[in-house]
């Protein structure tokens, strides 16, 4: 598609639930990236994808959170049993390339996550 | 590691004021130098970047100098609109690596 999609752009949970995020990149951005931003704070780097490589998925905060992506397809991002911690817009972004420096990260609009 | 450091805001503004944001970065390799702006309810948009020392990256009437003498790309311009308030982010990539993020500095312009 033209830009990045992600889908909800707004999900209101109730604690212990699980949710799933989707993440749409740019056709042809082998990379993709997922990141949380709580309110009013910078970003925080959760799980990148480079093409059909083992993702990184150091950023992760617990074991709750879970992400895949389809070959250089559409990405989502679980969390299980939902906490109120967790609320926060969740964004994702691709590249053309991983580890290239010219290439910048085009953004989705994000996923806003409230869990009440 | 690599990393940005950019000054905290929030910066306030009255409109047509001269703005500047600084940013600093740390990084071992030659990296390309960005700045994101983040308007309200929105993901991040890529607004200039740099790819090499002494490059000067511009749009909508902001610059950022690539400066490897001072390890900076401090965003700059000339006289700033409601409009353009947001969160600029500065962000660093070198060769291998994965965009390293400043802080984010918010702007507010005033009428």
């Amino acid at each position: 598609g033209a830009g990045v999609s992600q889908s909800p752009s707004n999900k209101v949970t109730e604690k212990g639930k699980d949710v799933e995020l989707r993440c749409d990149p740019i056709s042809g951005h082998t990379a993709l990236y997922w990141y949380r931003q709580r309110l009013g704070q910078g970003l925080e780097f959760l799980i990148y994808f480079q093409g059909n490589s083992a993702p990184d998925k150091s950023g992760l905060p617990s074991d709750r959170f879970s992400a895949e992506r389809t070959g250089e397809s559409v990405s989502t991002l679980t969390i299980q049993r939902t906490q109120q911690e967790d609320s926060a817009v969740y964004l994702c972004a691709s590249s053309l390339e991983g580890g290239m420096p010219n290439y910048g990260y085009t953004f989705g609009s994000g996923t806003r996550l409230t869990v009440v | 590691g690599d990393s940005v450091t950019q000054m905290e805001g929030p910066v306030t503004l009255s409109e047509e004021a001269f703005l500047t944001i600084n940013c600093t970065y740390t990084a071992t390799g030659y990296p390309s130098l960005f700045w994101y702006v983040q308007y309200p309810g929105e993901g991040l948009q890529l607004l200039l970047k740099a790819t090499k020392a002494d490059d000067k990256g511009s749009n909508k009437g902001f610059e950022a100098t690539y400066r490897k003498e001072t390890t900076s790309f401090h965003l700059e311009k000339g006289s700033v609109q409601v409009s353009d308030s947001a969160v600029y982010f500065c962000a660093l990539r070198d060769l291998g690596d994965d965009m390293r993020f400043g802080a984010g500095t918010r702007l507010t312009v005033k009428p």
